[in-house]
């Protein structure tokens, strides 16, 4: 069964703190994408990435990075948590010409800054 | 980034009843994908159309791209109470861009 995997389910991270978020999919994807997702706000675009080595900030890139070494591997990282960062964050892997209906996304990471 | 207004933000149902739901761009888009994430889990993929004007239906959902290339609706018939989860409508204007995503429906189903 393919698939998007996420590191954790649910994390409590406290203020000021370097979090990572794993993501690793074992579908062959050249795409890959982080969304955060807030009630009322939908999902927004933090970062993606068509290759690996290569990034792209999306809508809301602001206080966070990410690192793509490996073509299976996608990580986002908060340099210096806040609590405005506590959020569900999905990551999401597709196909590089086949688009959102190529699009498979992971469980999703509950963030609680404190 | 380009937005995308979804409507309603939630709806409150009885199993049985029928429901609809849309999405509205200021601008055109190509394809319109509708998701849907149950508690707990990532968004899957519903139904995707490729062409203005176009209507799919799958199963007990049917959704159309607008005429105009800037909106969509999705309705879904004889609603059950596993239908219970948040709807969003994406919009992608090539194949292989970025997908925008609508703030998302939010349906609870009473049985």
């Amino acid at each position: 069964d393919v698939k998007v995997t996420q590191s954790s389910r649910y994390l409590v991270k406290r203020t000021g703190e370097k979090v990572f978020l794993e993501c690793v999919q074992d579908m062959d994807h050249e795409n890959m994408f982080w969304y955060r997702q807030d009630p009322g706000l939908g999902l927004r675009l933090i970062y993606f990435s068509y290759d690996v080595k290569m990034k792209e900030k999306g809508d809301i890139p602001e206080g966070y990075s990410v690192s793509r070494e490996k073509k299976e591997r996608f990580s986002l990282i908060l340099e210096s948590a806040s609590t405005n960062q506590t959020s569900m964050y999905l990551c999401a892997s597709s196909p590089q010409h086949r688009g959102g209906y190529g699009y498979t996304f992971g469980s999703g990471t509950r963030l609680t800054v404190v | 980034g380009q937005q995308l207004n979804q409507s309603p933000q939630s709806m409150f149902i009885q199993e049985g009843e029928d429901v609809s739901m849309n999405c509205t761009s200021s601008s055109i888009f190509n394809t319109w994908l509708w998701y849907k994430q149950d508690p707990g889990e990532g968004p899957v993929l519903l139904i995707a159309l490729y062409k203005a004007g176009e209507l799919t239906s799958n199963g007990r959902l049917t959704a159309q791209f607008g005429i105009t290339r800037k909106d969509s609706f999705l309705n879904i018939s004889a609603s059950i109470p596993s239908d219970v989860g948040i709807y969003f409508c994406a919009g992608q204007l090539a194949s292989g861009s970025r997908l925008t995503f609508g703030e998302g429906t939010q349906l609870t189903v009473n049985p």
